[in-house]
C-alpha cells in the first residue's frame, strides 16, 4: 500500500459544481495532514490543515478519518480558478525518528465553463 | 510572493557540468528542505535541514550535494548529472521539523526547473 494515495483524476466538473476527493494514508500514526494546491509549472501552496474535527474555509472543507485513515477535501460552488492539482500531504517518521511530510501523487480538476 | 526564493529558474547543463541551485527564505523558518519533482511522481524529498544540521538524505546519489550555511540560505551543488536527473528542484522551509503541525507547515520557492542534456 502507498504511504499516500490519490485518485490522480482528472476531475472534469462544471462551474458551480461541488466535487469532493479523498486521500488514504497508510501510517496509523501520523499526526498532521494538509492539502496543497499546485498550478501548472508553479509550486504547491498550502490550501488548508487538517484537524481532527474538521474545518472549513469558505468553499473548502476538510475532513479527517483516524479510523479509516483517509482525508476528504470537498469545493464547492466550484471556480475556473479553482483548476488545479491537490496535493494531499501526510506526516510520518524517518529512520531517524524525525518527522516529514510524505506527498500524495495529486488529484487534477479541472473546471469548465 | 517573496517568502522563498529560488535561483537560476531554468538552467539547461550538460553531463560533465558543474551547478548550483540556491534558496533563500525570508520567514525566519529554521528548517529547510530540497524537493525533486518529476513527471507523473510524487513529490521526492531529497534533503532536510533543521538549524543547519542536516536530518534527512533519502539515497540521494553524491552527484546531489547539499550545503545549508545558515538558516537561511540553502544550496543544491550538482555535478556530472544524468539526463534522468532532469526535473523541477524545489526549496521549501517550515518554522522547524519534527514540532507541531503549523510548525511542519512548509512553503515553497518557484523551483528550479532543470534541464541536463
Amino acid at each position: 500500500r502507498k504511504e499516500v494515495e490519490q485518485d490522480p483524476g482528472p476531475f472534469n466538473v462544471p462551474e458551480g459544481a461541488t466535487v469532493a476527493f479523498n486521500c488514504t494514508y497508510s501510517n496509523s500514526a501520523s499526526q498532521s495532514f494538509f492539502w496543497y494546491r499546485q498550478d501548472c509549472r508553479k509550486e504547491p501552496k498550502l490550501l488548508m490543515s487538517v484537524y481532527s474535527s474538521g474545518n472549513e474555509d469558505g468553499r473548502f472543507t476538510a475532513q479527517l478519518n483516524r479510523a479509516s485513515q483517509y482525508i476528504s477535501l470537498l469545493i464547492r460552488d466550484s471556480k475556473l480558478s479553482d483548476s488545479a492539482t491537490y496535493l494531499c500531504v501526510v506526516n510520518a517518521f524517518n529512520a531517524g525518528n524525525n518527522r516529514k511530510l510524505i506527498w500524495g501523487l495529486g488529484t487534477s480538476l479541472a473546471v469548465n465553463p | 510572493e517573496t517568502g522563498v526564493t529560488q535561483t537560476p529558474r531554468h538552467l539547461v547543463m550538460g553531463m560533465t557540468n558543474k551547478k548550483s541551485l540556491k534558496c533563500e527564505q525570508h520567514l525566519g523558518h529554521n528548517a529547510m528542505y530540497w524537493y525533486k519533482q518529476s513527471a507523473k511522481k510524487p513529490l521526492e524529498l531529497m534533503f532536510v535541514y533543521n538549524f543547519k544540521e542536516q536530518t534527512e538524505n533519502n539515497s540521494v546519489p553524491s552527484r546531489f550535494s547539499p550545503e545549508c550555511p545558515n538558516s537561511s540560505h540553502l544550496f543544491l551543488h550538482l555535478h556530472t548529472l544524468q539526463p534522468e536527473d532532469s526535473a523541477l528542484y524545489l526549496c521549501a522551509s517550515s518554522q522547524a521539523q519534527g514540532t507541531s503541525s503549523r510548525g511542519e507547515t512548509q512553503y515553497f520557492g518557484p523551483g528550479t526547473r532543470l534541464l541536463v542534456l
